[in-house]
């Protein structure tokens, strides 16, 4: 059962445009989340991330919302680049001490057109 | 730069022969997971270690073990590889729970 949906495999957007990538959660326990970008033959790197007790944050070109009521959060990438083409993974922890991991969705291959 | 180091890039195995794969990491980190990835799905945790103290997922089979000597290192045996354990897997550190998850580049087995 999956507890972290990212439902678009792939997603085409114009260079210059606005890229919005999508991840639904069902895990209510979730209170951190992130994003990484994944190259081919690379591992994911680090993109930006969102606590529950923020509905945005925001790091140059890269904007994360965050609707805890519909269990939604969002990417928004402006302007989209070439470099930006890769594949996103949308993941989230839950609360409380030690180490519990990320559950990762499956990703989204963000393609930038010229 | 610190990081996290994964050799080889690729291993090929012949089933049922055992292998390990490895991770290192000049980070200094707390946490060292330990990852699995097969085409097109989500990166699925196997275990992971705080300091010493080893986590295993309910769901991670006993085919699969792990080695954490000291903080820098960490080992993935996998003791009778099986076609289905063909994939890529990634090692990752972090500090702590609240802290960023940073991966290696990842190990992409194959099993003949």
């Amino acid at each position: 059962d999956q507890q972290v949906k990212q439902n678009s495999p792939s997603l085409s957007v114009q260079e210059g445009r606005i890229s919005i990538l999508n991840c639904d959660y069902t895990n209510s326990m979730f209170d951190y989340f992130l994003w990484y970008k994944k190259y081919p033959a690379e591992g994911p790197t680090f993109l930006i991330s969102i606590s529950s007790i923020k509905d945005k944050n925001e790091d140059g070109r890269f904007t994360v919302f965050l609707n805890k009521s519909a269990k939604h959060l969002s990417l928004h990438i402006v302007p989209s680049q070439p470099g930006d083409s890769a594949v996103y993974f949308c993941a989230a922890s839950v609360a409380g001490g030690g180490a519990d991991g990320l559950t990762f969705g499956k990703g989204t291959h963000l393609i930038i057109q010229p | 730069d610190a990081m996290v180091i994964q050799n080889p890039r690729y291993q090929v195995t012949q089933f049922g022969k055992p292998v390990t794969l490895s991770c290192s990491q000049t980070l200094n980190h707390n946490v060292m997971y330990w990852y699995q990835q097969k085409s097109s799905q989500a990166p699925k945790l196997l275990f992971h270690y705080y300091d010493k103290d080893f986590n295993n997922e309910a769901d991670t089979p006993d085919n699969f073990q792990s080695r954490r000597p000291n903080t820098s290192f960490c080992f993935l045996d996998i003791r009778s590889p099986g076609l289905g354990d063909a994939a890529m897997y990634l090692c990752a550190t972090s500090r702590g729970t609240r802290d960023r998850v940073n991966f290696g580049a990842g190990t992409r087995l194959s099993v003949l």
